[in-house]
């Protein structure tokens, strides 16, 4: 069975700039949450859409947007793009409100 | 006062030995807990979950102490292939509630032969 998937796996762009990753969970998983790690640092929470709908958001600017599709696909939108938004961002499924998460393998964004 | 707080490491381990770090949390509403292995460049993975009673599987044994606020995970003979780095993982919404999961910064463990 397919894991977690996520687009595009390394991308370089310049501040201001707007960039769109996409997160396709595992087959049957209706929640899918985003994470940033910074180098040396945990992952911290972005956002959890559980059936379409957001059940969090963590201490993020408005800069940073996302959204689930009916297939339970997630997209994350991250506007005006600094220096600091350099990092790893992961997308991770689950069944539900809590457990196990199952991670792709992330999107590594550079901000020049 | 970070939410999820672990020591660093490296924890500089000889191959065979027993390994035991911790970790604190801040919120005392936080209902479930993961310890996750990360290796380097790569997602994390879930070790195993942590259960009140304390649980163990394999090599690994994970304790919950609620009254300190503090997880901890003992890695008993260590292999060269435990060398990664250990996230706690705390999810702090209280009952009923979605909350979030909250990682700690990781402890590095390094195996060495």
């Amino acid at each position: 069975d397919a894991g977690v998937t996520q687009s595009p796996t390394h991308l370089i762009k310049t501040r201001g700039q707007q960039v769109t990753l996409r997160c396709s969970p595992i087959s049957g998983h209706k929640s899918v949450s985003w994470y940033q790690q910074v180098l040396g640092q945990g992952p911290q929470f972005i956002f959890q859409y559980y059936e379409k709908e957001e059940r969090g958001r963590g201490n993020f600017p408005d800069r940073f947007s996302a959204r689930q599709f009916p297939n339970y696909s997630s997209e994350l939108n991250v506007n005006a793009l600094l220096l600091g938004d350099s990092a790893l961002y992961l997308c991770a499924s689950s069944l539900g409100r809590t457990g196990e998460l199952f991670f792709g393998e992330g999107s590594r964004l550079t901000v020049l | 006062r970070k939410e999820v707080e672990q020591d660093p490491g490296p924890f500089n381990v000889p191959e065979g030995a027993t390994v035991a770090f911790n970790c604190t949390y801040s919120n005392s509403a936080s209902q479930s807990f993961f310890w996750y292995r990360q290796d380097c460049r790569k997602e994390p993975k879930l070790l195993m979950s942590v259960y009140s009673s304390g649980n163990e599987d394999g090599r690994f044994t994970a304790q919950l102490n609620r009254a300190s606020q503090y997880i901890s995970l003992l890695i008993r003979d260590s292999k060269l292939s435990d060398s990664a780095t250990y996230l706690c993982v705390v999810n702090t919404g209280g009952q009923g509630s979605w909350g979030k999961l909250q990682f700690g910064a990781g402890t590095q463990v390094v195996v060495t032969p």
